[in-house]
């Protein structure tokens, strides 16, 4: 299974769009990127995923590199409801490992 | 109302006793998952079910049991319980189309 390594915590000011990096080295050429987000003592929430091509949903947009080694989760108008902890995930077998993931802490 | 909902969602138990989790889902998806998340921690996986009958371990199954008689129901059970699993339990579901799990509420659990 690809590993993925992600900053611990982050900051972003309100209305302002929160970058979120995520570096997974070892994807495999068929293996997607998975962003779910858990907000204080609730279940995690699905919020995209890729393949190779940049994705944009009605939550967020995932930006992939060419080489597929790294991709940023990108929340454009970050609201003070966004600060939660991130996961980004690249699960094999249908096993879904949530690592420590990024705190992202949305600030007036 | 449809979706996955878990029960209780608060229990306290005793060393020893024996606790079963329950979750229930509504939308036929195949795959039915247990996690476990422990103070400050991210989620662990305890069990999984691809179908119904089917079970598989994950990443931390001893202590605990799992059944998969009907494909909308899931339920966790700790044997004998004790106070290292004092945690939070999710459990999520998932269809046959891509990797999206779609979780429960929780259960907190604590064992004393």
């Amino acid at each position: 299974d690809a590993k993925t390594t992600q900053p611990t915590s982050m900051d972003c000011a309100e209305g302002r769009a929160a970058n979120l990096p995520c570096n997974h080295s070892t994807i495999s050429g068929n293996e997607y990127v998975y962003w779910y987000r858990q907000i204080h003592s609730q279940g995690p929430q699905y919020i995209i995923h890729g393949l190779k091509n940049n994705e944009t949903n009605e939550m967020a947009s995932l930006i992939i590199t060419e080489d597929r080694k790294s991709s940023t989760l990108i929340l454009p108008h970050a609201t003070l409801r966004d600060t939660a902890v991130y996961y980004c995930i690249v699960p094999g077998n249908n096993d879904m490992r949530f690592g420590a993931g990024t705190r992202l802490t949305v600030k007036p | 109302d449809a979706g996955i909902t878990q029960s209780p969602r608060y229990k306290i138990t005793e060393t020893g006793r024996q606790v079963t989790l329950m979750c229930h889902q509504t939308w036929s998806h195949s795959y039915m998952f247990w996690y476990r998340q422990d103070l400050g921690h991210g989620l662990r996986l305890i069990y999984y079910s691809a179908a119904a009958d089917i079970t598989d371990k994950g990443e931390v199954p001893d202590g605990y049991v799992v059944s998969r008689s009907k494909t909308e129901n899931f339920p966790l059970t700790l044997e004998s319980a004790t106070r290292s699993q004092t945690s939070v339990y999710f459990c999520a579901s998932m269809g046959l189309q891509g990797n999206i799990q779609y979780f429960g509420a929780g259960t907190r659990l604590s064992v004393l």
